[in-house]
């Protein structure tokens, strides 16, 4: 069975520019889950869906980041524009039920010059 | 796929005893952390430990690392009922900031 999987593995891009980044749950979870690793610092909660509907995105940093799932299947996570401290890595993850166990994607290394 | 892997897969004890959670990795890495995931919220992280390091604590935390047979443990002392949770670890392999996650190991604390 194929685990989450997460496009691209890496971007660079520059300040202002728009960056979109898609993650794929194992099929058949309903919760979906992003993280934000910025750069040596811990993982940090940004939002949870659950099939379509966003549960609790109470961890998005500002309106910059845009997350959508639509269908219920993948995710995109937009920034738009990107700035400098969005730079890390970006981690999603999928669970059957919402109190479950969560499986990691390898994470999304951005990069924002 | 994910390299790491925790063993054992569930875990269920007295509040009071200790619980030792282990994780083994392939590869060379750079550091390793442990992670905790109450009910649904996420992920809380624990302890990083680096590559050079062979034991690091934290609290109640105690994590060692032996880097010549790929391997590190978590051991909780006196556990608590709020220690159930699930335990991750996760591997950081040179500089590229990914992490590589092992399947957690579930910990159940009985009152």
């Amino acid at each position: 069975e194929a685990g989450v999987t997460q496009f691209p593995s890496h971007s660079v891009i520059e300040k202002g520019q728009t960056v979109t980044l898609r993650c794929d749950p194992i099929s058949g979870h309903d919760n979906l889950y992003w993280y934000r690793r910025v750069m040596g610092k811990e993982i940090k909660f940004l939002l949870h869906f659950v099939k379509e509907s966003k549960q609790d995105e109470s961890g998005m940093p500002n309106n910059r980041f845009l997350a959508e799932r639509t269908g219920g299947t993948y995710s995109t996570l937009k920034v738009q524009p990107a700035e400098l401290e969005d730079s890390g890595v970006y981690f999603c993850a999928s669970s059957q039920e919402s109190m479950g166990t969560q499986y990691f994607g390898p994470g999304t290394r951005l990069l924002v010059l | 796929s994910q390299q790491g892997e925790e063993d054992p897969q569930a875990l269920s004890i007295q509040e009071g005893e200790n619980a030792t959670m282990n994780c083994s990795y392939k590869t060379s890495i750079n550091n390793l952390q442990w992670y905790r995931q109450n009910s649904g919220r996420g992920l809380v992280h624990l302890i990083l430990i680096r590559s050079n390091e062979r034991e690091k604590h934290s609290g109640r935390l105690r994590v060692t690392l032996d880097t010549s047979k790929k391997s590190s443990s978590l051991l909780i002392t006196a556990s608590r009922a709020a220690d159930t949770a699930s335990y991750f670890c996760a591997t950081e392999r040179d500089s590229n900031y990914q992490l590589i996650w092992g399947a957690g190991t579930k910990l159940i604390i009985k009152p």
